[in-house]
């Protein structure tokens, strides 16, 4: 069975104080990783997709980078904007037919000014 | 580009009524598009996967003569909750895939709150 777990939980950052949010995965074959973000009642925003150890995308404040067994999103300098759920997937090999992803339970990030 | 709408975003019905939510991709064809639930501080959970012209696949647990999913052009799917109970009070969204080829990122849509009284 799929499993993705992200941590921590909840974060509280300072504006301009960067830190990572880890997204640890099990998958038999991956097909892809996906990060969104997700604001309070909205549905999630997508930010990145990842599809081999080693590879690595950008965006503005966010940096995402991925390994054979986890995927970190670095926030460098964040704003407050910044503040959201960020939210990452999985989709394995075996699910390219009907494309589902499986999804982790989110990190709750609060950047104050 | 890879916009995907929602109506409405949110309804209020009473229990034992039914619900129709839309789902439309706005700029491209979605082959495929899917129905999520979300509760309060939990992630999203898998509800069904619609593929245009054929039948929903329903994931394990879910009750497909409650929820019915059509998926009747290649940029609308409508999810119904039939009968609608407390219980079935939620956050619905759907995600719709680029055209086989094009990618495998799910857009999603705005999502709709579902409350029932």
């Amino acid at each position: 069975e799929d499993q993705v777990t992200q941590s921590p939980e909840a974060l509280r950052l300072q504006e301009g104080e960067s830190s990572s949010l880890n997204c640890s995965y099990t998958v038999s074959g991956l097909r892809g990783l996906f990060w969104y973000r997700q604001d309070p009642g909205k549905g999630p925003e997508f930010l990145f997709t990842l599809y081999s150890a080693g590879e690595e995308k950008e965006k503005e404040r966010l940096k995402a980078t991925l390994t054979k067994k986890e995927s970190f999103l670095h926030i460098t300098a964040p704003k407050p904007e910044d503040s959201a759920t960020y939210l990452c997937a999985v989709q394995a090999t075996r699910d390219t037919g009907r494309r589902a992803l499986t999804f982790g339970s989110g990190t709750r990030l609060q950047v104050q000014p | 580009g890879a916009v995907v709408s929602q109506h409405p975003s949110w309804v209020i019905c009473k229990s034992g009524t039914s619900v129709k939510i839309e789902c439309r991709s706005l700029d491209f064809q979605a082959t495929t598009m899917f129905w999520y639930r979300q509760f309060p501080k939990q992630s999203l959970m898998l509800m069904a996967t619609s593929n245009e012209g054929s039948k929903a696949t329903y994931e394990q647990g879910v009750e497909k003569d409650k929820f019915l999913i059509n998926h009747a052009s290649l940029t609308l799917s409508t999810l119904t909750v039939t009968s609608a109970h407390p219980e079935d009070s939620s956050f619905y969204i759907c995600s719709a895939s680029l055209p086989r080829g094009l990618g495998d990122t799910q857009y999603f849509g705005p999502g709709t709150r579902l409350t029932v009284l």
